[in-house]
């Protein structure tokens, strides 16, 4: 059975910190690792991570793979409170169109 | 831009009551999900479909059915409604390629049954 498992559940930190999620994966024949952010109600697309080593980044947010440990991190520098989310992450696993998600990390963010 | 529209915000059932679920994408994808988001559980696969009139059952379809008449619209139906079955509905979709696994959502739809 493929596992997702993010850690932690949740955190609170304050305005201008620097944070780490983390998220590790048990999947069959592995293809990618997907970061989503959800703040309200829609999740939005991140990052979609394939290779090993490789950040992806995009303004505060950056996130990187590894294939060997199975797990990736998503870091957030300079947090502010628009950053507060739940934060999830997935992988497609042994079916094609099925994404497995962890349970998620809630982010507060906090002046 | 992508849109997944969901019919309803919030919806408030009575038990034993059928429930429509409506969603609509409007990127002419193929595929289409619906996941029910509970905490401390994450989101979880109900059904999906990878073309019209075509469904796979994902990780927990009891009580659920589903129906895709049309390429853009995915219906998710609740025969007759429960309690357990009070959630947030997602819905998404994504396009026949080889980062299908990329979805797109809709807003939601949290659904209360009494």
């Amino acid at each position: 059975e493929d596992k997702v498992v993010q850690s932690p559940l949740s955190l609170v930190v304050h305005e201008g910190d620097t944070v780490t999620l983390n998220c590790s994966y048990e999947v069959t024949n592995f293809r990618s690792l997907l970061w989503y952010k959800q703040e309200k109600k829609a999740p939005t697309f991140l990052f979609m991570l394939t290779s090993s080593g490789i950040e992806k980044k995009s303004g505060r947010l950056s996130s990187i793979l590894d294939k060997k440990e199975l797990f990736s991190i998503l870091n957030i520098t300079a947090t502010q409170t628009g950053d507060s989310a739940i934060y999830l992450c997935a992988s497609p696993g042994a079916g094609s169109y099925q994404l497995t998600f962890g349970k998620g990390t809630k982010l507060s963010v906090i002046p | 831009d992508v849109k997944v529209t969901q019919s309803s915000r919030y919806l408030v059932k009575r038990t034993g009551e059928k429930v429509f679920l409506e969603c609509v994408q409007d990127m002419d994808h193929e595929n289409m999900f619906w996941y029910r988001q509970d905490p401390g559980l994450g989101l979880r696969l109900i059904y999906f479909s990878y073309d019209v009139k075509m469904k796979e059952k994902g990780d927990i379809p009891e009580g659920y059915s589903v129906s895709r008449e049309k390429k853009e619209r995915f219906s998710l139906i609740l025969e007759s409604a429960s309690t357990n079955q009070t959630s947030m509905y997602l819905c998404a979709s994504s396009p026949w390629s080889d980062s299908n696994e990329k979805l797109f959502f809709g807003s939601g739809t949290q659904l209360s049954v009494l």
